[in-house]
């Protein structure tokens, strides 16, 4: 049975204050690692999807990286509007996806 | 280009009673797949309907069922609710491949009472 496992749950930085989110999974044929944010009231909006070990992304202050066991998502030098709890997921052999239950980041101004 | 769209946005029924809720995805998007959210679970699979077929399932008991109709919208039936089932439900659509990103509603929060 396909896991993601995400830590911490929860994360509290000060702007400018750089750090990592990790996802830790077990698939079986990875179709895909994928990355969303979530805001409160809204659905998951997409940020990356990784295919393969080696893999890195890159989108304004956020960095995506995969290996064959985990993921992790860099945030550098975050801003109050990083705020928000991210999501990751994977899709393996069964092409359903499964989620973690997100870390949720706060971003002090 | 229009976003998913889901209704209603809230929606407050007691235990016992059926519920309908509607999702309109993406123009051109054939594959609608629907997410449940909680607090304790996060989100879960429910099912992915592809051309009006259900393409997928997830672990739900079969008080959950779903439909998508030939224009790709799609609605998703919970029969005898329970008070588990209060949730944010989620709709997602995409073109249909594997590895696709997927592009969400802003869910439907059921509340059973």
């Amino acid at each position: 049975e396909d896991q993601v496992t995400q830590s911490p749950e929860a994360l509290r930085l000060q702007e400018g204050e750089s750090s990592s989110l990790n996802c830790s999974y077990t698939v079986s044929g990875l179709r895909g690692l994928f990355w969303y944010r979530q805001d409160p009231g809204k659905g998951p909006e997409f940020l990356f999807t990784l295919y393969s070990a080696g893999e890195e992304k890159e989108k304004e202050r956020l960095k995506a990286t995969l290996t064959k066991k985990e993921s992790f998502l860099h945030i550098t030098a975050p801003k109050p509007e990083d705020s928000a709890t991210y999501l990751c997921a994977v899709e393996g052999g069964s092409e359903k996806l499964v989620f973690g239950k997100g870390t949720k980041l706060t971003v002090n101004p | 280009k229009a976003g998913v769209t889901q209704t209603p946005r809230y929606l407050i029924k007691t235990r016992g009673q059926q519920v309908t809720l509607s999702c309109s995805p993406i123009s051109g998007h054939r594959s609608v797949s629907w997410y449940q959210q909680t607090p304790g679970q996060g989100l879960q699979f429910l099912f992915e309907y592809f051309s009006e077929t259900q393409r997928n399932k997830g672990n739900f008991p079969g008080r959950f069922s779903g439909r998508q109709f030939s224009n790709s919208r799609s609605e998703m039936n919970v029969s005898t609710l329970e008070l588990g089932d209060s949730a944010l439900y989620l709709c997602a659509s995409s073109l249909g491949g594997t590895g696709e990103k997927l592009f969400f509603g802003s869910g439907t929060q059921l509340s059973v009472l």
